[in-house]
């Protein structure tokens, strides 16, 4: 049982370029989300998907894109990389039940210049 | 979701309890108070929740006040592995509700 899995696990880009970060979690969990951190900061949801094909933002969705299309895998797009969204981004999974704990992936820390 | 608010920092003795308070005096009565923790670098960890009643786990114990206003959560012997971040969240029970985390307490245990 692998859990959250997320890569890459560190990636440099140039602004202006694209990507995909990964997110795959084999627990068969229906909600799927991720987060930004930044120094100092907590973690700030950026989009979240309750299930395959539905996907909604959080606080901070800006220059991000997501899509679900099965339910172990929640890729997360950015299209166009600015130095601002150098962070640390982690995937998290749950069941949808009242009271389920979250399950986090190590993180991928991203850096654009 | 109700506002918390943490201490930014606090140190034990290893050995000892670790004792994290935090305020959530506009907690309504549909929301749970949920703990998780950030050993650095990694991503967080659940620990344990609670409505009211006082709550035990193998990792913790979570003591919520009568009125609901504050909490508490007791590591009973702390190790240098509990140093972490700990985020105190208050979220509503349901199955799409979201999790949003503030800064966090940052505890240290030292030897």
């Amino acid at each position: 049982n692998a859990g959250v899995t997320q890569t890459p696990k560190f990636q440099v880009l140039k602004t202006g370029q694209s990507m995909t970060l990964q997110c795959a979690q084999d627990m068969n969990h229906e909600y799927m989300s991720w987060y930004r951190q930044d120094p100092g900061m907590g973690l700030r949801l950026i989009h979240y998907s309750v299930g395959a094909g539905i996907t909604d933002q959080g606080e901070v969705p800006n220059g991000y894109n997501v899509s679900r299309s099965t339910t172990e895998d929640f890729p997360l797009r950015l299209l166009s990389a600015a130095p601002s969204q150098t962070s640390v981004y982690f995937c998290a999974s749950r069941p949808t039940g009242l009271f389920t704990e979250a399950f986090f992936g190590q993180g991928t820390r991203l850096t654009v210049v | 979701d109700a506002k918390t608010t943490q201490p930014t920092s606090m140190d034990c003795a290893e050995g000892r309890a670790a004792n994290l308070p935090c305020n959530h005096s506009t907690i309504s009565g549909n929301e749970y108070v949920y703990w998780y923790r950030q050993i650095h670098s990694q991503g967080p960890q659940y620990i344990i929740h609670g409505l009211k009643n006082n709550e035990t786990n193998e990792m913790a114990s979570l003591i919520i006040t009568e009125d609901r206003k504050s909490s508490t959560l007791i590591l009973p012997h702390a190790t240098l592995r509990d140093t972490a971040v700990y985020y105190c969240i208050v979220r509503v029970a349901g199955a799409n509700s979201k999790l949003t985390f503030g800064k966090g307490i940052t505890l240290s245990v030292r030897p």
